[in-house]
């Protein structure tokens, strides 16, 4: 049974960098036509897609988030990592990791558990 | 790009039926046959529930369907059950390089 599961600070202090890595396992980040994603809900509102991954190294991202975000992929390790950088309050939420699957990158069917990340000083 | 819209909630007594829409432009949900539906139970991670505007993954009951027309794309579920009480949300694919993911809002689903 495929496992996601999210690790990285719960605290980051505004205006700093923001890091959490996914680690993939009972499969492999490498599988055909997966992509890997980033998705996030901040307290009391819904969800909202970061940006998704394949294990190439292609990358799609929010445009909203785009000039802030990097997602890289490690296949050695099976994980995948998400960068947020000069991160305000506003950033504070619970990130997920998820597999993204089908003709496109949008049907997520395996998502880690979640990490609340707090954006404060 | 607006995230798409979606009633804010819904309600319905056991074994009777609901339905929640999501309305979006012939840039996402109109545009491409990609709508997906998750279940959120709140501490939860979110399960996926339809794909593909109407295919179920295994293991979800077909109680629940979904369906699309033009810019609006629906769940439906029958026969209520007090688990299915959860938030629920839609998603679609928005093209590459343009919005590429947008999800709704979510919709609370209150069982009476």
């Amino acid at each position: 049974q495929l496992q996601l599961q999210e690790s990285g600070p719960g605290l980051v202090k505004p205006s700093e960098t923001l890091s959490l890595s996914c680690t993939v396992s009972g499969g492999s980040i490498t599988s055909t036509n997966h992509y890997w994603g980033w998705i996030r809900q901040p307290p009391g509102n819904g969800l909202e897609w970061i940006g998704s991954i394949y294990y190439s190294g292609t990358t799609y991202y929010n445009p909203s988030l785009k000039s802030r975000v990097t997602i890289s992929v490690d296949t050695s390790t099976n994980q995948f990592s998400l960068i947020l950088s000069s991160v305000p309050a506003a950033d504070t939420a619970v990130y997920y990791c998820a597999r993204g699957g089908g003709v496109t990158y949008s049907d997520f069917d395996y998502w880690g558990q979640g990490s609340l990340v707090t954006v404060s000083s | 790009q607006s995230a798409l819209t979606q009633p804010r909630s819904v309600s319905g007594s056991p074994g009777q039926s609901v339905t929640i829409s999501c309305t979006g432009t012939s840039s996402d949900v109109g545009g491409y046959n990609f709508v997906s539906w998750y279940q959120h139970h709140p501490g939860k991670a979110p399960k996926l529930m339809i794909y593909d505007v109407a295919k179920r993954p295994s293991g979800v009951p077909d109680r629940f369907s979904g369906s699309k027309s033009g810019n609006t794309a629906s769940l439906s579920i029958s026969g209520l059950q007090a688990e299915d009480e959860a938030d629920y949300y839609c998603c679609s694919y928005a093209g590459d390089y343009t919005y590429g993911v947008l999800f709704g809002g979510g919709t609370k689903l209150t069982v009476l």
